[in-house]
């Protein structure tokens, strides 16, 4: 299986603040990476997929980058909505797994 | 708007059995896979199950093979999870989630159906 390893598990930042979350594949999962927003009580959001690719809808201020088996996802600008969790997660191979999420937090 | 409503959650006993649904609207459904994936109290998301857009694939995590059984009918518009053997640990908020047009992506999500399992 591959593992995916995210940091930092957690951080707090002020709105406006650029935020970076960096995710580490155990292998080479191509450029099979996605990005996902998660708030509590509401369904997962696809922010990001194939490394860079924005999904239809989501704000420019976010953008992935990366290859092979490091990754990052940036907030340019963190607006109040920002605040939530973010995974990564491999669609390279089943099973398909996820980083262990990202806690952004007000500070 | 794609929309993926799940049901079927509830309370079950360790052992036990219950089937999760899933009616999806919004979108082709007999063209597109799907996935189930839950998240345990507190933890992250895992994912569970896979199925190809006809039914002819069908992929599971370790936790769940041989227990837990993932089929669709197109028919319908709906998806199922059948879930046997029932152990605490299977505890979680399970979504359903359309699969994207790029291989194993997963797009789109339902809110989400609790299953708890306790004596």
């Amino acid at each position: 299986d591959i593992q995916m390893t995210q940091s930092p598990s957690s951080l707090s930042a002020s709105v406006g603040d650029r935020v970076t979350i960096t995710c580490r594949a155990s292998q080479s999962v191509s450029s099979y990476l996605n990005w996902y927003q998660h708030k509590p009580g509401k369904a997962p959001q696809l922010l990001i997929f194939a490394v860079s690719s924005l999904q239809s809808g989501v704000p420019s201020r976010f953008s992935g980058s990366g290859s092979g088996t490091d990754f990052t996802l940036t907030i340019s600008s963190l607006q109040p909505e920002d605040f939530a969790t973010y995974y990564c997660q491999q669609s390279y191979s089943t099973p398909l797994t996820f980083g262990g999420g990202t806690k952004v937090e007000i500070k | 708007q794609v929309q993926l409503v799940e049901s079927g959650g509830g309370v079950v006993q360790p052992g036990g059995s219950l089937r999760l649904s899933c009616a999806a609207s919004g979108f082709t459904f007999s063209s597109y896979a799907i996935h189930w994936v839950r998240q345990a109290p507190g933890k992250g998301l895992e994912w569970v199950a896979f199925i190809r857009y006809d039914g002819s694939n069908k992929y599971y995590a370790d936790s769940v093979k041989g227990r837990f059984t993932i089929s669709r009918d197109n028919s319908k518009n709906t998806l199922y999870l059948q879930m046997n053997s029932l152990r605490a640990e299977d505890t979680a908020v399970y979504y359903c989630a359309k699969g994207g047009d790029l291989r194993f992506l997963v797009d789109y999500w339902g809110q989400g159906t609790l299953v708890t399992v306790s004596s």
